[in-house]
C-alpha cells in the first residue's frame, strides 16, 4: 500500500495568512503514461463528508476559491491556502489514486490563530 | 445535480452483516466509465477506502478488508450496496459512498455518510 503522510497535524494561521500543509507518499504517484500525478485534496469541515479541493495535484474543482492552490510532483505535494478565510477552519487529506488500495493522508486540522 | 445518500441500520450486532445502501439521483449508477465506492471514517481518525464497483461489471478491495466485504449494484433502484461480514467493534464508523470515473478516479462526490456502531 502507498502510505501518505500529513505535516503537520495541525496549525494555527492568522486571518489573512497563508496556511501550507504537505504530503509525502511512500512512492511515487506520478504515472509517466498520463504525465499526471494521481493525488487529490480534500477538505472537511465537522459533520460533513470530504469536499475535493484539487485533484491531478494541482487542478482546482470547479467552485473551489483560487485562495487553494496544489503543487509538487512524484512523492512530495503541498495545499496552500494564500489568505485564510473563516470558514477555511477544516481537517484536510491528501489522497492517492495511483494504485489500490487508495489511501489517505491522516489530515491535518487548520485553526485560526 | 449528483446526490447520493447513504441508509441503514445505526446499530449493528458483533459477528453479524452489516448492510449499507447508497441511493443516487441525479445520475445513473449504470452510466459506463464511472465507479462507486464505499469509505469509512472511524471517531477521530482519517478515512480507509473500502472499495469499489465499475459499472463495467468489475470490482476491487481494500486487502485489508477483502475477506469480509462485498459491493454491488442495483441499476433498477439506482443504488448501490456494501455487505461486510463478522462484524466488531472495531468496523464502528461512519459509512460514505462516494463516486469516481474510470478516467478521474478521485472522489468528486459524497454522500453525506451514515453512523454505524457495532454493539451488543
Amino acid at each position: 500500500d502507498i502510505v501518505m503522510t500529513q505535516s503537520p497535524d495541525s496549525l494555527a494561521v492568522s486571518l489573512g495568512e497563508r496556511a501550507t500543509i504537505n504530503c509525502k507518499s511512500s512512492q511515487t504517484v506520478f504515472s509517466t503514461s498520463s504525465n499526471k500525478n494521481y493525488l487529490a485534496w480534500y477538505q472537511q469541515k465537522p459533520g460533513q463528508p470530504p469536499k475535493l479541493l484539487i485533484y491531478w495535484a494541482s487542478t482546482r474543482e470547479s467552485g473551489v476559491p483560487d485562495r487553494f492552490s496544489g503543487s509538487g510532483s512524484g512523492t512530495d505535494f503541498t495545499l496552500s491556502i494564500s489568505s485564510l478565510q473563516a470558514e477555511d477552519v477544516a481537517v484536510y487529506y491528501c489522497q492517492q489514486y495511483e494504485s489500490t488500495p487508495w489511501t489517505f493522508g491522516q489530515g491535518t486540522k487548520v485553526e485560526i490563530k | 445535480q449528483v446526490q447520493l445518500q447513504e441508509s441503514g441500520p445505526g446499530l449493528v450486532k458483533p459477528s453479524q452483516t452489516l448492510s449499507l445502501t447508497c441511493t443516487v439521483s441525479g445520475a445513473s449508477i449504470s452510466r459506463a466509465g464511472y465507479y462507486w465506492s464505499w469509505i469509512r471514517q472511524r471517531a477521530g481518525k482519517g478515512l480507509e477506502w473500502i472499495g469499489r464497483f465499475y459499472t463495467g461489471g468489475t470490482s476491487d478491495y481494500n486487502p485489508s478488508l477483502k475477506s469480509r466485504v462485498t459491493i454491488s449494484l442495483d441499476t433498477s433502484k439506482n443504488q448501490c450496496t456494501l455487505r461486510m461480514s463478522s462484524v466488531t467493534a472495531t468496523d464502528t464508523a461512519v459509512y460514505y459512498c462516494a463516486r469516481g470515473r474510470q478516467l478521474d478516479p478521485y472522489f468528486d462526490y459524497w454522500g453525506h455518510g451514515t453512523l454505524v456502531t457495532v454493539s451488543s
